[in-house]
């Protein structure tokens, strides 16, 4: 089992710029989320889908970041334009909506800096 | 609103030192709770959960951590801890009828050796 796959690992770009992270979760898992760590805010969860469906987008700060699942292997989280207080790591979760288990599993994150 | 509270911030312990992290949650509804570890720059692993049944959780690498409803807390423990237990400790606990996890603001252990 590959586990829940970001990419890029790291990226650094210029304010104004355009930014998108991508996830992969772990193949039969229905329910996806979007965390954001930063020292002065901690782990806030931005947004999660189930069955591709956004269910809650209620973290998302504003309307420059913007979250897909277009499939259940794939989604992107998008920040336009991006700005330096966006800068943290972004972790992707995923899980199997199973009474056995709920729990999340986190990919390795990708660490923002904008510039 | 249901959230967790995490009251130590820093935890600093010697190589085989006793470890106890406090975890409490605020009351509301069926209650689901986690423990997560996270070292240096690496992603959240799961150590162990609580769904239901014996309130005392035995998890991965000699982590273990009791549910006690009286007192709202879900503390974690270890009775010898290790450097290569040096992390930060997130006490998560998952809303009722969602799934989403509520993180209190985590706890970092160093283990000096």
């Amino acid at each position: 089992d590959a586990g829940v796959i970001q990419s890029p690992r790291h990226e650094v770009t210029e304010m104004g710029q355009e930014v998108t992270l991508r996830c992969k979760p772990i193949s039969g898992h229905n329910s996806l989320f979007w965390y954001r760590q930063t020292m002065m805010r901690g782990l806030e969860l931005l947004i999660y889908f189930n069955n591709n469906v956004p269910i809650d987008d209620s973290g998302m700060p504003e309307d420059r970041f913007s979250a897909k699942m277009p499939n259940a292997s794939f989604s992107t989280l998008k920040i336009q334009p991006s700005e330096p207080r966006d800068s943290a790591v972004y972790f992707c979760a995923s899980s199997r909506q199973d009474r056995s288990g709920y729990e999340q599993y986190f990919g390795p994150g990708t660490r923002l800096t904008v510039t | 609103a249901q959230s967790v509270s995490q009251h130590n911030h820093h935890v600093i312990l010697s190589e085989a030192a006793s470890l106890e992290l406090g975890c409490n949650y605020s009351y509301g509804g069926t209650v689901n709770l986690f423990w997560y570890v996270q070292y240096p720059g690496q992603h959240l692993q799961l150590l162990l959960k609580y769904f239901s049944g014996d309130p005392l959780v035995k998890g991965i690498k000699g982590f273990e951590a009791e549910f006690i409803k009286s007192k709202f807390s879900f503390n974690l423990r270890k009775p010898s801890v290790q450097w290569s237990d040096t992390a930060e400790y997130f006490c998560p606990r998952m809303n009722t009828g969602f799934q989403k996890l509520v993180f209190g603001t985590g706890t970092r252990l160093l283990v000096s050796p």
